[in-house]
């Protein structure tokens, strides 16, 4: 069964940075495209970065490029996204995500809240 | 900037049939698009019904279905129930390494 377990939510100030992590098991990690996907109170999903399997690719929505990157250590099992430069729009549950190739988005954790406020 | 669209709202009988569409703002839906479907209820994680147009997700009832209908994506439940009362997303591969989620369906069933 694959179970995907976010953690490092929290709230911070703007301007201040987080790393969330995202620890992956029953599934072949390294196999694995790896999608970060958030979602503001009470607003829709907002597809945020995905990186491929082996972390040669990756990609970032306009709203956080710059700011924020996602990376990946396959010896862990583990996906991370360092998030600097955080606003206040940034308030969100972040949910990491694992897909069969880079083009899709299949599986999902339960989420971590991270609040921007001062 | 395109946009992907969906219908705010729906509305099904209990044991009816609905189609929810996923289109573009500009341009046309294909598989190329790689629609896929997520059902979400209030304080729960998405749960992914539908990817790459049709291929239903493990443990998903043959009620739900996708397609594409003319330049849209389309899921559709038949034999609806009470516990699909819920938000329904869909997203869309852009290229180069991009993609949109729709602003969700919210569906009611009474």
């Amino acid at each position: 069964e694959v179970q995907l377990l976010e953690s490092g939510g929290g709230l911070v100030q703007p301007g201040g940075s987080l790393r969330l992590s995202c620890a992956g098991s029953g599934f072949t990690f390294s196999s694995s495209a790896m999608s970060w996907v958030r979602q503001a109170p009470g607003k829709g999903l907002e597809w945020v970065s995905t990186i491929s399997g082996s972390g040669v690719s990756s990609y970032y929505a306009d709203s956080v490029k710059g700011r924020f990157t996602i990376s990946r250590d396959n010896s862990k099992n583990t996906l991370y996204l360092q998030m600097n430069s955080l606003r206040a729009d940034d308030t969100a549950v972040y949910y990491c995500a694992r897909g069969p190739t880079s083009l899709l988005i299949v599986d999902w954790g339960q989420g971590t809240l991270v609040t921007v406020s001062s | 900037q395109t946009v992907v669209t969906q219908e705010p709202s729906f509305s099904v009988s209990p044991g009816g049939t609905v189609t929810l569409t996923c289109g573009l703002s500009s341009g046309s839906v294909s598989t190329s698009s790689y629609p896929s479907w997520y059902q979400q209820t209030p304080g729960q994680a998405p749960r992914t019904l539908i990817y790459n147009t049709d291929t239903r997700s493990s443990g998903v009832p043959d009620r739900f279905s996708g397609s594409i209908l003319g330049n849209k994506a389309a899921l559709t439940i038949t034999g609806a129930q009470a516990d699909d009362e819920s938000d329904y997303y869909c997203v869309l591969y852009m290229g180069g390494g991009i993609r949109l989620f729709g602003g969700g369906t919210k569906l009611t069933v009474l």
